[in-house]
């Protein structure tokens, strides 16, 4: 199985930049996923890593390492309607995602 | 462009009774995925079909059962209702190749209360 923990909230200025970050615990890894959540709608596909590194797209960045059971989520330039619910997700060998329970980001003026 | 449908949109049930929620996908995707999200502990997989005809059953499926008669198609049943499973129920589907992202796309979601 896996274990994944995340930050529950987050709290930044418009214009900022904010990190989550999400450790894992895992029987088995085949990539790890982000997505974004507002409030009361479906999940929404961010970004995807499967190899140490970074993958950047537009203001969000994601980074993975295997070896540390370590991703983050960058988000820069933060906008209002970046606030939203971020998951992280570990798929394992038989390609199942499993969830962290998610952290609340909150945009401020 | 539908994507990924799921009815009802939200349904309040008396305990005991026997609900289906619906779910069809119109992307020819391989792979279907019943998730519930409650509060503080994130989506949890109940059941799954890797290719019409198969299912599997995920981290939480006691209570519920699925079918995959076609690819579209991905109902879920709760024979006989409880509280505890008052929650927001998600649909989803991939392409199932295995490959790449090989991501997973979500429908907008069903609101059970169980009273």
């Amino acid at each position: 199985g896996q274990n994944i923990d995340q930050p529950t909230e987050m709290t930044a200025t418009e214009g900022a930049i904010v990190q989550i970050n999400c450790t894992y615990q895992t029987s088995g890894f085949n990539g790890l996923f982000w997505y974004q959540q507002h409030a009361g709608e479906a999940p929404t596909f961010l970004s995807y890593n499967v190899l140490d590194g970074l993958e950047e797209k537009g203001r969000f960045s994601s980074f993975l390492s295997r070896s540390k059971g370590y991703s983050y989520l960058l988000l820069k330039e933060l906008q209002m309607k970046d606030s939203a619910s971020y998951l992280c997700a570990v798929r394992d060998a038989d390609y199942k995602l499993s969830f962290g329970a998610g952290t609340t980001v909150t945009v401020r003026a | 462009i539908a994507g990924i449908t799921q009815a009802p949109t939200s349904q309040i049930l008396a305990a005991g009774r026997r609900m289906t929620l619906r779910c069809t996908q119109d992307m020819r995707h391989n792979a279907m995925y019943w998730y519930r999200q409650d509060l503080g502990l994130g989506l949890r997989l109940i059941h799954y079909s890797n290719t019409a005809g198969t299912t599997g059953k995920g981290e939480v499926p006691d209570g519920y059962s699925v079918s995959r008669a076609n690819t579209d198609d991905f109902p879920l049943t709760l024979a006989s209702a409880v509280p505890s499973q008052t929650s927001v129920y998600f649909c989803a589907s991939s392409e199932g190749s295995g490959s790449g992202t090989d991501t997973q796309y979500f429908g907008p979601g069903t609101r059970l209360t169980v009273l």
